[in-house]
């Protein structure tokens, strides 16, 4: 069975700066990746996915993830956070084929103006 | 269009009565899915539904917790002599599928259940 690993449970930076979210899988087969967040008071919603092709997938927002098969990683960045990206940010992956998701723990953010 | 909703959005109970928790997905979508978010915890899957295949009752956490899904739409899940560790917020979720579908899930708001 696959799981994920999300390191960080607990990010604080402030504006403008850089953000890297760190995820892990353990599955050697094909898989599917998601990150989702959650922002205070919402739903939780799809920020990006990866299927196939480029391992480097832009998501809403600004975000973007790189899928990196050696590594079973699939990081997610922001190149300059605001405010408004305060949120909880799950990982999660899927096996190819199968629509059966696992979650991570995920990992809040918190940006001070 | 109208999104996946979930009733009631708060629960109380009483440590040992049996609750009921709805979720009416995303019309047309032939997924769905149960999870159990709790704090530090991450989503905890539960079950899920596709079609008319048996479900996938792999995450069931005890033999106190149950779903059923009828007509291919609504969601039940029951969770019976309900103990003070189910205290969580329980989500659903709902996806299109089939060929080209890109297994997106579609969360709705979640029922908080808290046992006292």
């Amino acid at each position: 069975a696959q799981s994920v690993s999300q390191h960080n449970h607990h990010v604080i930076l402030s504006e403008a700066a850089s953000l890297e979210l760190g995820c892990n899988y353990s599955y050697g087969g094909t898989v599917n990746l998601f990150w989702y967040v959650q922002y205070p008071g919402q739903h939780l919603q799809l920020l990006l996915k990866y299927f196939s092709g480029d391992p480097l997938v832009k998501g809403i927002k600004g975000f973007e993830a790189e899928f990196i098969k050696s590594k079973f990683s699939f990081n997610l960045r922001k190149p300059s956070v605001q405010w408004s990206d305060t949120a909880e940010y799950f990982c999660a992956v899927s096996i190819r084929g199968y629509q059966k998701v696992t979650f991570g723990t995920g990992t809040k953010l918190q940006v001070i103006p | 269009g109208a999104g996946v909703s979930q009733s009631p959005s708060n629960k109380v109970t009483e440590k040992g009565k049996d609750v009921e928790l709805r979720c009416d997905p995303i019309s047309g979508h032939t997924a769905l899915y149960w999870y159990r978010q709790s704090l530090g915890q991450g989503l905890e899957f539960l079950i899920y539904f596709q079609g008319n295949s048996a479900p996938d009752k792999s995450g069931l956490p005890s033999d106190r917790f149950s779903a059923e899904r009828t007509g291919g739409s609504v969601s039940t899940l029951t969770i019976q002599r309900t103990q003070q560790e189910d205290s969580a917020v329980y989500l659903c979720a709902s996806s299109p599928s089939g060929a080209g579908s890109s297994y997106e899930q579609y969360f709705g708001p979640g029922t908080r259940l808290t046992v006292t």
